[in-house]
């Protein structure tokens, strides 16, 4: 089993719509948990770090923790056509980093 | 604020030939530095870490090398490319090691 377990999509949404991202991991151990945007061609953007279980928001952006579920999620409100991109998850225990494999999403205008 | 530089963006080499792709940090001291590759679908793959001038980790045993010459450079070399080590490298640094890291722009390679 994959620590870190993250649907590939491709996720396709129309303009306005609320997104939903999703991982799943196996080790409870995970203290932090971050959500980074990566663009076409470019590097992984941090878009989003919690540590605890519950949401934290930041504009359009909420993130969700569920430690008992070992499930993270990731909302996009009123999504543009400048959220496509491929968002991927990370998860972080001392100094050891585990990352998920990517979701692409594209919202069409 | 601190940035971090990659290049170069795009790199064509030929097989056998060497390879050396550097990354800097502006804006703090003393970061640690990691060298991943990315392949599609299938996530990233730490392939060096470093704490500090000098020390390097190695995650996987494969045909590159990473070095720390200065506080925030980093460098990954090979002394002769393999077809499979094309793909898209990227640099990240953080502080300290509980803290999330940033990346910079990546380098894509591409073994002839």
């Amino acid at each position: 089993q994959k620590e870190v377990e993250q649907d590939p999509g491709p996720l396709s949404v129309p303009e306005g719509a609320i997104v939903s991202l999703n991982c799943t991991y196996s080790n409870s151990a995970f203290q932090y948990f971050m959500w980074y945007r990566q663009y076409s061609r470019k590097g992984p953007e941090l878009l989003m770090y919690t540590y605890s279980s519950g949401n934290k928001e930041d504009g359009r952006f909420t993130a969700q923790v569920d430690k008992s579920s070992k499930y993270i999620s990731l909302f996009i409100r009123d999504s543009q056509p400048s959220d496509s991109a491929t968002y991927l998850c990370a998860m972080m225990t001392g100094n050891q980093f585990y990352f998920g494999t990517g979701t692409s999403l594209t919202v069409i205008p | 604020s601190q940035t971090i530089h990659q290049w170069p963006a795009t790199l064509v080499q030929p097989v056998g030939s060497p390879l050396s792709l550097e990354c800097t940090v502006e804006g703090t001291s003393n970061p640690n530095l990691y060298w991943y590759r990315q392949a599609a679908g299938r996530g990233l793959q730490l392939l060096f870490y470093s704490v500090g001038i000098g020390q390097i980790s190695s995650e996987v045993p494969q045909n590159l090398s990473a070095s720390r010459p200065q506080d925030r450079q980093f460098i990954l070399s090979s002394k002769k490319l393999l077809l499979s080590d094309s793909g898209f490298y990227l640099c990240a640094w953080n502080r300290h090691y509980d803290q999330p890291q940033h990346f910079g722009d990546g380098t894509r390679l591409s073994i002839l």
